[in-house]
């Protein structure tokens, strides 16, 4: 069975700075993708950004990046230019490509925290 | 606008009293499912639908019951809410692309 670790419960960093959320996982596929959620106080989950498993260049959203490490398992989230609406809960989650229940398997969450 | 719904958003009930959350999709995805959120355990899928009339078991399906007689629509159901289903729900729906898009959650306590 998949499992997705995210080993920072919470982080803080300062508004305009630049932060990186860690996610580490284990699986035996060799086709997967893999996603960062963002759920702000509202409780909606926000899709960030997304990675597939075959593309080795990583995966970029504006000012959110991530550096994916195959053979690691490694998929950190890098936050640039941080702003105050960055404050929220981040999920790393991780799902199958196409070989079955195709459910997101998540880990437990890192709440980051934007200062002013 | 593309988007996943539920309803109700919130809802306070009491153990036994059989309830049914809404789920509804307006971009033609064949996947749907839902998931629920407590804390310190991050999200966890209930059940899962790969088409109309096809359902199938998540991880923690005890207490649940689904439905998809529409491709829209994915109801979750609990036929004797208990305490311990006092949660959060999301309903999601993928793309082709296997992007999942949640709905806004609700919000169900059990008294």
């Amino acid at each position: 069975a998949q499992t997705v670790t995210q080993s920072q419960p919470e982080m803080s960093v300062q508004e305009a700075e630049t932060v990186t959320l860690s996610c580490t996982y284990d699986t035996s596929e060799n086709n997967y993708y893999l996603f960062w959620y963002k759920q702000p106080p509202s409780r909606q989950m926000i899709l960030v950004i997304r990675q597939e498993a075959y593309k080795q260049q990583n995966a970029t959203e504006n000012r959110f990046s991530v550096n994916f490490q195959k053979a690691a398992k490694s998929f950190s989230l890098k936050i640039s230019d941080s702003q105050l609406g960055d404050t929220a809960m981040y999920f790393c989650a991780f799902m199958k490509h196409r070989g079955g229940s195709e459910k997101l398997v998540f880990g437990k969450g890192t709440k980051l925290t934007v200062n002013p | 606008e593309a988007q996943v719904t539920q309803n109700p958003r919130y809802l306070i009930t009491v153990t036994g009293k059989k309830l049914t959350v809404t789920c509804s999709q307006n971009m033609n995805h064949e996947y749907m499912s839902w998931y629920r959120q407590d804390p310190g355990l991050g999200l966890r899928q209930i059940y899962y639908s790969m088409n109309v009339e096809v359902t199938d078991k998540g991880d923690v399906p005890e207490g649940y019951k689904v439905s998809r007689k529409e491709k829209r629509n994915f109801p979750l159901i609990l036929e004797s809410p208990s305490p311990n289903q006092t949660s959060l729900y999301f309903c999601a729906s993928r793309t082709g692309s296997d992007t999942q898009y949640f709905g806004p959650g609700t919000r169900l306590t059990v008294l």
